[in-house]
């Protein structure tokens, strides 16, 4: 089942503005990993962040990690129009075994106006 | 260029025909995974391939097969095709020693 959950589900926002993104998860995590989408086409990995760590950075991205709320936020600062695309983040749970399989949320449509 | 390849990117088929999609990676990763992406659902595991010849059962196995004969391919097999398997298809590598996936650009069917 799915167990991510992007908040919110859309956002529009200007060009140069920040973007906040939020996930929630409910079960143990090893990982929790951003990816983004641009329309109907292949998901791209951004981001990983381990259930050790608090804060990660790369680039324009930062993305924070509190395993006691289950929760996740991905900032993208000083936006621009080709970061227009969804974005997802899906969590590698501790109890997958041998099954790499990344659980997703539903997504966050971001739309950065020019 | 390390990538994830599918074909075909788009298929429009009928109820019953049986199909393929064929899935292939060059960056010699052990475990490979088929997605299904459909609206207000997300990503849906459906099969995964630890190695070859191993693979296993996702959350929505049910309608589908595959195979892993090489350590490349994983082709996803659709034996009776349904209008329920109208989807937006993954498949999805990576290599035992890290936690990345590297998708592939999709396969859009449309089963009428």
């Amino acid at each position: 089942s799915q167990q991510g959950e992007e908040d919110p589900q859309a956002l529009s926002i200007q060009e140069g503005e920040n973007a906040t993104m939020n996930c929630s998860y409910k079960t143990s995590i090893n990982n929790l990993q951003w990816y983004r989408q641009n329309s109907g086409r292949g998901l791209v990995h951004l981001i990983l962040i381990r259930s050790n760590e608090r804060e990660k950075h790369s680039g324009r991205l930062r993305v924070t990690l509190d395993t006691s709320k289950k929760s996740s936020s991905l900032l993208i600062t000083a936006s621009r129009a080709a970061d227009t695309a969804s974005y997802f983040c899906a969590t590698h749970a501790n109890n997958a075994g041998n099954n790499r399989k990344l659980i997703w949320g539903l997504g966050t449509s971001l739309a950065v106006n020019p | 260029e390390a990538q994830v390849t599918q074909n075909p990117r788009y298929l429009i088929t009928v109820t019953g025909k049986k199909l393929t999609v064929t899935c292939s990676q060059n960056m010699n990763h052990e475990y490979m995974s088929w997605y299904r992406q459909d609206p207000g659902l997300g990503l849906r595991q459906i099969y995964y391939s630890m190695n070859v010849e191993v693979t296993d059962k996702g959350d929505v196995p049910e309608g589908y097969k595959v195979s892993r004969k090489e350590k490349r391919n994983f082709p996803l097999i659709l034996e009776s095709p349904s209008p329920n398997q109208t989807s937006l298809y993954f498949c999805a590598s990576n290599s035992l020693n890290a936690d990345e996936q590297y998708f592939g650009p999709g396969t859009r069917l449309t089963v009428t």
